[in-house]
């Protein structure tokens, strides 16, 4: 299976938001409701932002949310803030046990 | 809360097996009754990609764009994970991240920092 598609930057003002898509077949993201989705600042490792396609762990801003229509899972960060800035990649369960990430999105906030 | 370090070579030669650990602290790998443990390589510049998962039972999940190399093993008196992969080329360079995954919620929850691992004569 192919990763999943992303589009390789977004960007937005302070204050504003953002919209970030992943899109996935029937195999995975149409198919199931386990897409999640991590920030990575430069550097760093990962943390998890979004699971169960719309769902926030404990300590993850309101600002971050997460839907799903068909086979595109979308991250939405509102009221966009500097510290917002970083590399974010979805992932998706798949048939067979399989697990594909997305290709990485740049965040800028300009 | 749980922490995890990865230790391991930095330089593999090409051809020959990477192999890396993960120190699991501040729990027991056999107490998360629904966390298995993975590994996750990222290439320099580039995206995420899953490598395989593992429950402490030994019951194990790969990519399959490299099962035919990789291995994922437990020993959970040392409380740790390890990862080979054999035959390695230059595509196999890049930072090898263990974590850990839901089994129910299917996701990522905690991640080391990373270690590098550079395949190169």
């Amino acid at each position: 299976q192919s990763a999943l598609t992303q589009p390789p930057s977004a960007s937005g003002s302070p204050g504003q938001s953002v919209t970030i898509s992943c899109t996935g077949t029937n195999s995975d993201i149409g198919t199931y409701n386990y897409v999640s989705w991590y920030q990575q600042p430069p550097g760093k490792a990962p943390k998890l932002m979004i699971y169960e396609d719309r769902k926030r762990p404990s300590g993850v801003p309101d600002r971050f949310s997460g839907s799903k229509s068909g086979n595109t899972a979308s991250l939405t960060v509102s009221g966009l803030q500097a510290e917002d800035e970083a590399d974010y990649y979805c992932m998706s369960y798949a048939d067979n046990n399989n697990l594909l990430f997305g290709g990485g999105t740049k965040l800028t906030v300009l | 809360q749980v922490q995890l370090q990865e230790s391991g070579p930095g330089l593999v030669k090409p051809s020959e097996t990477l192999s890396l650990t993960c120190t699991v602290s501040g729990d027991s790998i056999t107490n998360r009754d629904t966390f298995f443990w993975s590994w996750i390589r990222q290439s320099p510049g580039k995206g995420l990609e899953w490598v395989a998962n593992i429950y402490y039972t030994g019951t194990s999940y790969y990519n399959p764009s490299l099962k035919s190399r990789v291995t994922i093993s437990v020993d959970t008196s040392k409380n740790q994970f390890s990862l080979t992969l054999t035959s390695v080329t230059a595509t196999d360079t890049a930072v090898y991240f263990c974590a850990t995954y839901s089994g129910s919620r299917r996701n990522f929850d905690y991640w080391g920092q990373g270690s590098l691992v550079t395949v190169s004569s």
